[in-house]
């Protein structure tokens, strides 16, 4: 069964120090793989999506097809990203998106 | 546009009772689903549908229905809650498309007593 699994809970960091929220997922095909971001008082939304490529407030995420892996980076992390980051995945054919179980980022000023 | 709408937004009810709770679009999406989030659990699926007539059960159906008459609406009925019904429930919409962006509504937070 396909699985997407967020290893870390909570994660501290200070203010410009470097962040990293791992992903890892278990899917022998080829996947379809989201972050959404979930901050105070807010709807859940997307952050990025793998086959866009794209950076979005700094953060980027690369797939790694070989480790399975879809881990958040952001070189330095601002107060504004603390929130609850879940990553999402969607396997070949499917209609469903499964979410991991969220970390939540706190940055310390 | 309000995007997509839930109500009520926050509920209480006694074990045993039944209510729906309410979700509307008016992006004209096709896919819309329904998510329980609990504390440490994340988002788990309920039911989703992929248009108007089709629904599906996800991975956490058990004492819940769904129908889905219109595109617009999309209601998730609770029948003879129970305690582990507790949880705040969200309601998203899609496009068609494998990699299209979820679109969620604010929540409705339900407690069973």
């Amino acid at each position: 069964a396909q699985r997407v699994t967020q290893p870390e809970k909570l994660l501290s960091v200070f203010k410009g120090a470097p962040v990293e929220l791992k992903c890892n997922y278990s899917y022998s095909g080829s996947p379809e793989l989201f972050w959404y971001v979930q901050y105070s008082r807010q709807r859940l939304q997307l952050l990025l999506r793998h086959i866009s490529r794209e950076s979005i407030k700094g953060f980027t995420a690369d797939l790694n097809k070989g480790e399975t892996s879809f881990h958040l980076k952001k070189p330095f992390a601002q107060e504004e990203d603390s929130a609850m980051y879940y990553c999402a995945f969607q396997g070949a054919g499917s209609y469903q998106l499964t979410f991991g179980k969220g970390t939540k980022l706190s940055v310390i000023p | 546009n309000a995007g997509v709408t839930q109500t009520p937004k926050f509920r209480i009810l006694k074990i045993g009772q039944s209510m729906t709770l309410q979700c509307t679009q008016d992006m004209n999406h096709n896919y819309m689903y329904w998510y329980r989030q609990d504390p440490g659990m994340g988002l788990k699926l309920i039911y989703y549908s992929v248009g108007a007539g089709i629904t599906d059960k996800g991975e956490v159906p058990n004492g819940y229905n769904v129908s889905r008459s219109t595109t617009e609406d999309f209601p998730l009925r609770l029948e003879l809650a129970a305690p582990s019904q507790t949880s705040v429930y969200f309601c998203a919409t899609k496009t068609s498309g494998r990699a299209g962006e979820l679109f969620f509504g604010e929540g409705s937070r339900l407690t069973v007593l």
